[in-house]
């Protein structure tokens, strides 16, 4: 199985929106709704902060949504904050019954 | 809260076995499932497989052959092995829960350095 792609990196400003995109196939996200995001700030470990595709976890700002279209799941932040600045990795369950972690995205809050 | 604590060594020398114990405290141990993941330094991460509470198993495709994976829901523990290590294993583990039909993890553990020696 193949890692989801992400970008390697986003950037934006205080109070501004970014979006984190996760493609994978129709193996992976195409046929799943199993689809998860994760926050890890560096030298942490990861923090759930979507799951199923756009369900945030008790606790996580709704700054944070999620979506998904065909094969691309997406992570939106919006009024971005410099506590936001952190690795940012999606998941997702497979048809084989395994998942897969995309390969990061760093996100930079200038 | 529920809490997980990974423990093992944190040196192994290539081609032995690495051996991982994650505990479970301030909560139960079945009706879920149970993950190692690992990130290399600077990389990302990388699902190793799961157990459920029944005993039952799933792992990465790319590692299924050298990893086993058990646990004790007497000692509130589960366990990954991993035989054969190379450099390339070298990274932090990490052991996490989800949630059946859920799909994610909710709950990390802090994360343990394993380096393979050569």
């Amino acid at each position: 199985q193949s890692a989801l792609t992400q970008p390697p990196s986003v950037s934006g400003s205080p109070g501004q929106s970014v979006s984190i995109s996760c493609t994978g196939t129709s193996s992976d996200v195409g046929s799943s709704n199993r689809v998860s995001w994760y926050q890890q700030p560096p030298g942490t470990a990861p923090k759930l902060i979507i799951y199923e595709v756009n369900n945030r976890p008790s606790g996580v700002p709704d700054r944070f949504s999620g979506s998904k279209s065909g094969y691309t799941a997406s992570l939106t932040i919006s009024g971005l904050q410099a506590e936001d600045e952190a690795d940012y990795y999606c998941s997702s369950y497979t048809t084989s019954g395994t998942l897969v972690f995309g390969g990061g995205t760093k996100l930079t809050v200038l | 809260q529920v809490q997980l604590q990974e423990s093992g060594p944190g040196l192994v020398k290539a081609s032995e076995t690495l051996s991982l114990t994650c505990s479970v405290s301030g909560g139960s141990i079945s009706s879920y499932y149970w993950s190692w993941v690992r990130q290399p330094a600077g990389k990302g991460l990388e699902w190793i497989g799961r157990i459920y509470s029944s005993g039952s198993t799933n792992y990465n495709p790319s590692l299924k052959s050298r990893v086993t994976m058990s646990v004790d829901t007497s000692k509130k523990q589960f366990s990954l092995k991993l035989n054969s290590v190379t450099a390339a294993d070298t990274a932090v583990y990490y052991c996490a829960r989800g949630t059946v039909g859920r799909g994610a993890f909710d709950i990390w553990g802090q994360g343990t350095m394993v380096t393979v020696s050569s």
